[in-house]
């Protein structure tokens, strides 16, 4: 089975800019979550999708967006990019909430 | 607010010797805890859970709800060990993980 594939690897984006982040989640997982990753903050939850469906959200502000697809993969927005939001965005997928998280590699973003 | 504690940013042993990764958490209910480990250009992956009682790569965790804590515990460690190790947290349901800031395991030769 192929694993959790992210894209774009890395991105550089300058502030008040929107950028879209895509994760494919491992096929028949129906559960994909996202995560952002800085030194100083560490992991944090951002939201969860199961099924098209937004189930949970993180404390992130507004700027901060998602979908999922009917094929499972989702994507991520942030808008008006902020300094602050560089970081890696890491995307999980399992078949079901609370079960195993597979990673995936991350999206690098820098915000200049 | 649920919280997870790593208080050893970096924690380095000798090989052979005994290994323990300290972890806290704060969760007014009854939490799901696993431990997730990123060894060296590797993605993050689930290393063990607390409901599932096993030992992965000879570590074992026992969750001690009297003192919040699912240290992270093995016998005699292996250079292979060397990795990031993070301590994560569940309410369940589609609650996401709180991670801890992660303890970076050094195992020396």
């Amino acid at each position: 089975k192929a694993g959790v594939t992210q894209t774009p690897r890395y991105l550089i984006k300058t502030r008040g800019q929107q950028v879209t982040l895509s994760c494919s989640p491992i096929s028949g997982h129906r559960s994909v979550s996202w995560y952002q990753q800085t030194p100083g903050q560490g992991l944090q939850f951002l939201f969860e999708y199961f099924s098209e469906t937004q189930r949970n959200k993180g404390n992130f502000p507004g700027r901060f967006s998602g979908r999922q697809f009917s094929n499972s993969r989702s994507e991520m927005n942030v808008s008006t990019l902020e300094l602050g939001d560089s970081a890696l965005y890491l995307c999980a997928s399992s078949s079901d909430s609370n079960e195993k998280l597979f990673f995936g590699s991350g999206t690098q973003l820098s915000v200049l | 607010a649920q919280r997870v504690t790593q208080p050893e940013k970096l924690l380095s042993v000798f090989k052979g010797a005994p290994v323990e990764l300290k972890c806290n958490y704060s969760y007014s209910g009854s939490p799901e805890l696993f431990w997730y480990v990123q060894y060296s250009r590797q993605r993050l992956q689930l290393l063990l859970r607390h409901i599932s009682r096993e030992s992965i790569k000879g570590f074992t965790a026992d969750l001690n709800k009297g003192e919040t804590s699912f240290h992270l515990k093995k016998p005699f460690a292996q250079e292979e060990d060397s990795a990031m190790y993070y301590c994560a947290l569940t309410g369940g349901g589609a609650d996401g993980l709180t991670f801890g800031k992660g303890t970076h395991l050094i195992i020396q030769p």
